[in-house]
């Protein structure tokens, strides 16, 4: 079985600050990686993936993660957030063996940035 | 870019009432969607996946007579909780994969059963 861990539940942040944002996976086979974001009201969307190749990945508005397979880790940084970037960030993890394309969500990590 | 329609996207009802949410894959087909709940504070917890033409497969511990799915075309999945209760209110979201990410999210639907 697959799970996701997140240990920052709520972050608070001023602007200009640097983020990271921890992520770790517990799955014994390749792993596809992702991080959704959730703004107030809004669906879950996409910020960035990792399947294979270069472990850093560059995603939307300025975030990137890294993949260190040695750490099951998969941290999501920035290094100046907005206040536009207060959300909910999701870690999640997809096995690829057998897991078809069912994601494993972490509980999720709540992100305030304040003026 | 591929778009997940749920409706509705809010319900209220009494206890005993039976409540379906559709979902609805608008520009592209999908012959799995999942169906997702959403506690306060907590994770998305997958409930189920819903295959086209077949039954669906419910994660363990969701009650399948509790949690009806039907797949019945390519762009459409429904979810009927039957006869609500309390415990039951939540927020329920849909997906469907996608070509270059697995999912793309419905907008979720806010179910409160008094």
């Amino acid at each position: 079985a697959q799970s996701v861990s997140q240990h920052n539940h709520h972050v608070i942040l001023s602007e200009a600050a640097s983020l990271e944002l921890g992520c770790n996976y517990s799955y014994g086979g390749t792993v596809n990686l992702f991080w959704y974001v959730q703004y107030p009201g809004q669906h879950l969307q996409l910020l960035l993936k990792y399947f294979s190749g270069d472990p850093l990945v560059k995603g939307i508005k300025g975030f990137e993660a890294e993949f260190i397979k040695s750490k099951f880790s998969f941290n999501l940084r920035k290094p100046s957030v907005q206040w536009s970037d207060t959300a909910e960030y999701f870690c999640a993890v997809n096995g690829l063996t057998g897991g078809g394309n069912k994601l494993t969500f972490g509980t999720g990590t709540q992100l305030k940035v304040e003026l | 870019g591929a778009v997940v329609s749920q409706h509705p996207s809010r319900v209220i009802c009494k206890s005993g009432t039976s409540v379906k949410i559709e979902c609805r894959s608008l520009d592209f087909q999908a012959t799995t969607m999942f169906w997702y709940r959403q506690f306060p504070k907590q994770s998305l917890m997958l409930m189920a996946t819903s295959n086209e033409g077949s039954k669906a497969t419910y994660e363990q511990g969701v009650e399948k007579d509790k949690f009806l799915i039907n797949h019945a075309s390519l762009t459409l999945s429904t979810l009927t909780v039957t006869s609500a209760h309390p415990e039951d209110s939540s927020f329920y979201i849909c997906s469907a994969p996608g070509d270059n990410q697995p999912q793309h999210f419905g907008d979720g639907t806010r179910l409160s059963i008094l």
